[in-house]
C-alpha cells in the first residue's frame, strides 16, 4: 500500500521569506503526485500536480514542487510567501500498486502559518 | 468548480443513531469519492465508487456503506453512528474524461458530523 510521509506539521514563517513543505512517498513503481491547499473551513484546492515530463511543476499561487525519483520526495516550495498563504497542505499520491492505482493517499498535512 | 454539493453541511446526532450523508454532482463524472479528515490523519478513503452500483472498500471502511443508485448521487451511511466518526467528511470526483489514474480529485466543502 501507498503510504505518504510530510515531515513538519507545523511551519511558521515570515511574511516575504521563502518556505518548502517536505513530502516524502512510499511506492518504488510510476506514481501521480499532487498538492492540495485547505483554508479554514473550505474544502481541498488542487495546487499543483505531477503526472510526468519535467520534473519541476509549477503551481497556482506562485507555488512549485519538484520530483525527485531517486529520493522519493516531491516538496513543494514557495520563494517569498504572503499572510494568504496560510492554510494547510496536503501532499498525495496516486498509483503504484494495482490495488491502490486509482485511490489517492493523503499525507497528514502541514499546517503553514505566515507571521507579519 | 466541479458542480459537487455536500449535505449537509453540519449535523449533530447521537451514538446509535443512523446517518446518511449525501453527495450530489452534476457533471456525470464516473468516479466519486468519500473521505475522513481527522487532526494528524490527513483524509483517509472510506469508500469509492467506479460507477451506478459499483462500490468498493476504502482504507477506513469499517462502520461505513455506500450506495451510488445514480450517477449524480453518492451516499455514504453511518449504521449506528460513534464518537469515533465524529469527523469531517468530504466527498470527491475524479474528472471525467481524464485517465481514471492519472487524474486529480476535486473535493466538495466537506460535513462537519458530531456524534455525542
Amino acid at each position: 500500500a501507498q503510504s505518504v510521509t510530510q515531515l513538519d506539521s507545523q511551519v511558521p514563517v515570515f511574511e516575504e521569506a521563502p518556505v518548502e513543505l517536505r513530502c516524502n512517498y512510499s511506492s518504488s513503481v510510476s506514481v501521480y503526485l499532487f498538492w492540495y491547499v485547505q483554508y479554514p473551513n473550505q474544502g481541498l484546492q488542487l495546487l499543483l500536480k505531477y503526472l510526468s515530463g519535467s520534473t519541476l511543476v509549477k503551481g497556482i499561487n506562485g507555488f512549485e514542487a519538484e520530483f525527485n525519483k531517486s529520493q522519493t520526495s516531491f516538496h513543494l516550495r514557495k520563494p517569498s510567501v504572503h499572510i494568504s498563504d496560510t492554510a494547510e497542505y496536503f501532499c498525495a499520491v496516486k498509483g503504484g500498486d494495482s490495488g491502490s492505482a486509482r485511490q489517492l493517499t493523503f499525507g497528514s498535512g502541514t499546517q503553514l502559518t505566515v507571521l507579519p | 468548480d466541479a458542480g459537487i454539493t455536500q449535505s449537509p453541511r453540519h449535523k449533530v446526532t447521537e451514538t446509535g443513531t443512523p446517518v446518511t450523508l449525501r453527495c450530489h454532482q452534476t457533471e456525470n463524472h464516473r468516479y466519486m469519492y468519500w473521505y475522513r479528515q481527522d487532526p494528524g490523519h490527513g483524509l483517509r478513503l472510506i469508500h469509492y465508487s467506479y460507477g451506478v452500483k459499483d462500490t468498493d472498500k476504502g482504507e477506513v471502511s469499517d462502520g461505513y456503506s455506500v450506495s451510488r443508485s445514480k450517477t449524480e448521487d453518492f451516499l455514504l451511511t453511518l449504521e449506528s453512528a460513534t464518537s469515533s466518526q465524529t469527523s469531517v467528511y468530504f466527498c470527491a470526483i475524479s474528472v471525467a474524461g481524464l485517465s481514471s489514474y492519472n487524474s486529480p480529485l476535486h473535493f466538495g466543502n466537506g460535513t462537519r458530523l458530531t456524534v455525542t
